[in-house]
């Protein structure tokens, strides 16, 4: 059964650090991994998407790696702005087309 | 082209009522899944559909819960006698028809479901 994890479940940065949230999952038979940003009472925005033969996807000041083999993603984000505090969510799809979600890291970008 | 709509935003009822929750996906797409959040966790599959067909409700409580995907119309998510445990945020996803697994899935808005 695939299980997503998200470590740390918060973080408080100041602005302009760079900052890495994690995603590990136990099942490497995956279609995709994507990251999502949640905002408080609102809806998914996506991110990135990393398709199982992609290493990494880079949009802006966020790159999204991929390592299948270890059951590890990483989501970096550059040079934070107090507008990147949100709920990120890491989510894997399966080979049976469910998607599997982690709980989210909060981040929180102190100006 | 309008995203995915979710209808309404906000819903309260008290125990023993029912709710019912639409979906509206994006134009071209005929997949439709739903995913409840409760508080503090993370989304959880319920259902998901086709047009006039359920491909797979693993996820969905066995009673009290349906869905629908109509020919014509949105999805519905049907929660009947709700309870307190059913206060989620239910958000529904869709995605065209294409190689399976392959395409992504764009989220709606949600509905948040309070139950009184």
């Amino acid at each position: 059964k695939q299980e997503v994890t998200q470590i740390p479940a918060a973080l408080s940065v100041p602005e302009g650090e760079n900052l890495v949230l994690n995603c590990s999952f136990t099942d490497s038979a995956i279609y995709n991994l994507q990251w999502f940003r949640q905002d408080p009472g609102k809806g998914l925005t996506s991110l990135l998407l990393i398709q199982s033969s992609q290493r990494e996807q880079t949009s802006g000041r966020l790159n999204a790696s991929l390592d299948k083999s270890s059951g590890r993603s990483t989501l970096y984000i550059a040079a934070s702005q107090p507008g990147d505090s949100a709920t990120y969510l890491c989510a894997v799809k399966n080979r049976d087309d469910k998607i599997i979600f982690g709980k989210g890291t909060r981040l929180h970008i102190l100006p | 082209n309008a995203g995915v709509m979710q209808n309404p935003r906000h819903l309260v009822r008290r125990r023993g009522q029912e709710a019912r929750l639409r979906c509206s996906p994006m134009k071209g797409h005929s997949h439709v899944y739903w995913y409840r959040q409760l508080p503090e966790e993370g989304l959880k599959f319920m259902v998901y559909l086709q047009k006039e067909n359920i491909i797979d409700e693993s996820g969905m409580p066995k009673e009290r819960f349906s869905a629908e995907f109509p020919k014509e119309g949105p999805s519905i998510l049907r929660i009947q006698q709700v309870v307190r445990g059913d206060s989620a945020a239910y958000f529904c996803a869709s995605s065209p028809p294409g190689n399976r697994g392959r395409e992504t899935q764009y989220f709606g808005p949600g509905t948040r479901l309070l139950v009184l």
